[in-house]
């Protein structure tokens, strides 16, 4: 099965330090999104991409946090400075047409 | 008011039982609709689709979508233990565009 994979699993930090958080879509899908999910406010976009360009990153707070796409298998989310609350399941997930989107098993991130 | 709206439980059934999962939505431009199941500290996983208002089946899982009201169900049907999880509903716009998602509805099926 065709998976999109996350890294790391589980990240805890210390407030101000930079976070990276890397994905790797399935091969073939052209839209690559970022999710962010907490208790209180669900799922939440913050970026996207088609064909690596980006389209909407409006849902990421601009000063501290950065999404790119250097190729087709690789995208890349950033935190700095990371902040408590910044805490929070991070999803990468990839499609390549409007029926359903396949999500990554997320980043748990934790900063103290 | 959020985009999509879902009641977040939780919520308990016996096994066997049918379950009865809601959202609204309130924009007019969603044509997807889509329910996700989420195990704990796991990704999202596609459970069912569908574009148009109607009925989709598939084994013990019923999807319905009403675009007149703008509202979304999944039925379970003889509920196992291992359909215990989270549900999400989520809709978007025509063109390969992100999901809007419901908070999730916890489902616990007791044996």
């Amino acid at each position: 099965d065709a998976r999109v994979t996350q890294t790391p699993r589980h990240k805890v930090t210390e407030m101000g330090q930079e976070v990276t958080m890397r994905c790797q879509p399935i091969l073939g899908h052209n839209t690559v999104f970022w999710y962010r999910q907490t208790m209180m406010q669900g799922l939440e976009l913050l970026a996207y991409f088609r064909n690596r360009a980006p389209l909407d990153d409006s849902g990421m707070p601009k000063d501290r946090f950065s999404a790119e796409m250097p190729d087709a298998t690789l995208a890349t989310l950033k935190i700095q400075p990371s902040e408590p609350r910044d805490s929070a399941v991070y999803f990468c997930a990839s499609g390549h047409d409007s029926y359903g989107y396949t999500f990554g098993s997320g980043t748990r991130l934790t900063v103290v | 008011q959020k985009e999509v709206e879902q009641d977040p439980g939780p919520l308990s059934v016996p096994e066997g039982a049918i379950v009865s999962l809601n959202c609204t939505y309130s924009n007019s431009a969603f044509q997807y609709f889509m329910w996700y199941r989420q195990y704990s500290r796991k990704g999202p996983e596609l459970l069912m689709y569908t574009y148009s208002s109607g009925n989709k089946e598939d084994g013990r899982f019923t999807a319905q979508v009403d675009k007149s009201s703008k509202y979304i169900s999944l039925f379970i049907r003889d509920s196992q233990p291992s359909d215990s999880a989270t549900y999400l509903c989520a809709t978007s716009r025509p063109g390969n565009t992100p999901l809007v998602f419901g908070k999730g509805t916890r489902l616990s099926v007791i044996a």
